[in-house]
């Protein structure tokens, strides 16, 4: 079964840094593009920050541009997001995606982050 | 990057009812669209994909429709479990945007 599941989570002060994994497993996901959505308390989801298959390609949220930095390892099927300078408005669910174009798309459960002092 | 607009934003229906939301793109997607139903504190879940395949598990009263820039997803016969929220997502080209939501209600 596909499964991808988040890890790192977790309350930060604001301007803190704060990194994010998902692990992949029962699929491969070198052939995915891969992305972090992000949906705030109440709110609707958020495209935040992306990567081609290959890596080669990347994509952020002009929100996030500058403070995040995702990457990812095929041949540990995860990937990761660094985020550093957080604001109380980065306060969200993260979940993290495998699809695109006309495969299906994969979600992970998402991990909750909580900026505040 | 393109836009997602869903319509309506809310739906009062009763169990029973043909219930049709709509998603239209800022621009040409093709048939690149993902449904999804997302239920209170837990993470969305995949209904159709490149617009009008229905997801393995998903009940078939789902339907979506669509390709270019209009898109529909009907449900034939609302059923107690099908309030919730659903969200349209284009899979085109990065970033893949989504819809605002559409919260479905008794």
């Amino acid at each position: 079964e596909a499964q991808l599941v988040e890890s790192g989570g977790g309350l930060v002060q604001p301007g803190g840094s704060l990194s994010l994994s998902c692990s992949a497993s029962g699929f491969s996901i070198s052939i995915y593009p891969m992305y972090w959505v992000r949906q705030a308390p109440g709110k609707g989801l958020e495209y935040v920050s992306g990567l081609s298959s290959n890596g080669g390609s990347t994509y952020y949220a002009d929100s996030v541009k500058g403070r995040f930095s995702v990457s990812r390892d095929n041949s540990k099927s995860t990937l990761f997001v660094q985020m550093s300078s957080l604001r109380a408005e980065d306060t969200a669910v993260y979940y993290c995606v495998a699809g695109g174009g006309y495969q299906k798309s994969y979600w992970g459960q998402g991990t909750l982050v909580t900026v505040s002092s | 990057d393109i836009q997602m607009t869903q319509s309506p934003s809310s739906l009062s229906a009763s169990v029973g009812d043909r219930v049709t939301i709509t998603c239209r793109a800022s621009q040409s997607i093709s048939s690149y669209l993902y449904w999804y139903q997302q239920k209170p504190g837990k993470a969305p879940k995949l209904l159709i994909y490149a617009a009008s395949s229905l997801q393995s598990g998903a009940p078939s009263r789902f339907s979506g429709s669509g390709s270019g820039t209009d898109f529909t997803l009907t449900i034939s016969s609302l059923q107690p479990e099908d309030f919730s929220t659903y969200y349209c997502q284009q899979s085109y080209s990065s970033p893949y945007t989504f819809g605002q939501g559409t919260k479905l209600e008794i």
